[in-house]
């Protein structure tokens, strides 16, 4: 049972362009929710998707957007990339919006901004 | 917004030493989670916690949640070098996982 997946690993792009992020859920998960997490700091929540809607969203600007597909999967968008954008960004899948459930981690994808 | 402070940001102790980091809100939590990351890694769920005075353990890890569910702490008792990484924890306030995450805590363990 393949965990939570994340492609690509590591990404190097300029200022201003746009960067697509992919994540697969754990099996059986159908809610996919993104953090960014700057060096030295906790994970920030971007946003969540539920049923290919976008639930909640953190405070993050309108140049962060996403995906969710039918297969649960989802893809975060960031266009007009900024130095500030540099950090590693998870994805984290759990088995529904409810209190108690459990969210499982990614590996990441290591984004660097020049 | 909601706040989570975690202290200290960096713990060092000798191999076989105890270590707490302890976590508070500004708001009341539904839940408290704690992580653990080592380095180059993601955070792994360690666990969650619901109701008020809550107490878990796992092996040498226990976790306690406030009376007022708005701190938590967690212990670990002789540390080894395993227990080497970043301890968050993230509070929810709301039915869905918009967890806000503390800065965390790094522990090292001096063999």
């Amino acid at each position: 049972d393949a965990g939570v997946t994340q492609s690509p690993t590591h990404l190097i792009k300029t200022r201003g362009q746009q960067v697509t992020l992919r994540c697969s859920p754990k099996s059986g998960h159908d809610t996919v929710s993104w953090y960014q997490q700057a060096l030295g700091q906790g994970p920030q929540f971007i946003f969540q998707y539920y049923e290919e809607e976008e639930r909640q969203r953190g405070n993050f600007p309108d140049r962060f957007s996403g995906h969710q597909f039918p297969n649960y999967s989802s893809e975060l968008n960031v266009n007009a990339l900024l130095l500030g954008d540099s950090a590693l960004y998870l994805c984290a899948s759990s088995p529904g919006t409810g209190i108690g459930d459990t969210q499982y981690f990614g590996p990441g994808t290591r984004l660097t901004v020049l | 917004g909601q706040q989570v402070m975690q202290i200290p940001q960096y713990q060092h102790v000798q191999e076989g030493e105890d270590f707490t980091t302890y976590c508070n809100s500004s708001t009341t939590l539904s839940n408290i989670q704690w992580y653990k990351q080592r380095p180059g890694g993601h955070p792994v769920f360690l666990i969650q916690l619901v109701k008020s005075g809550e107490v878990k353990k796992q092996k040498r890890l226990t976790f306690q949640f406030g009376e007022a569910k708005k701190n938590s702490s967690l212990h670990i008792t002789a540390t080894q070098t395993t227990d080497v990484g970043t301890y968050f924890c993230a509070g929810n306030t709301g039915g869905y996982q918009k967890v806000t995450f503390g800065i965390g805590t790094k522990l090292q363990v001096i063999p």
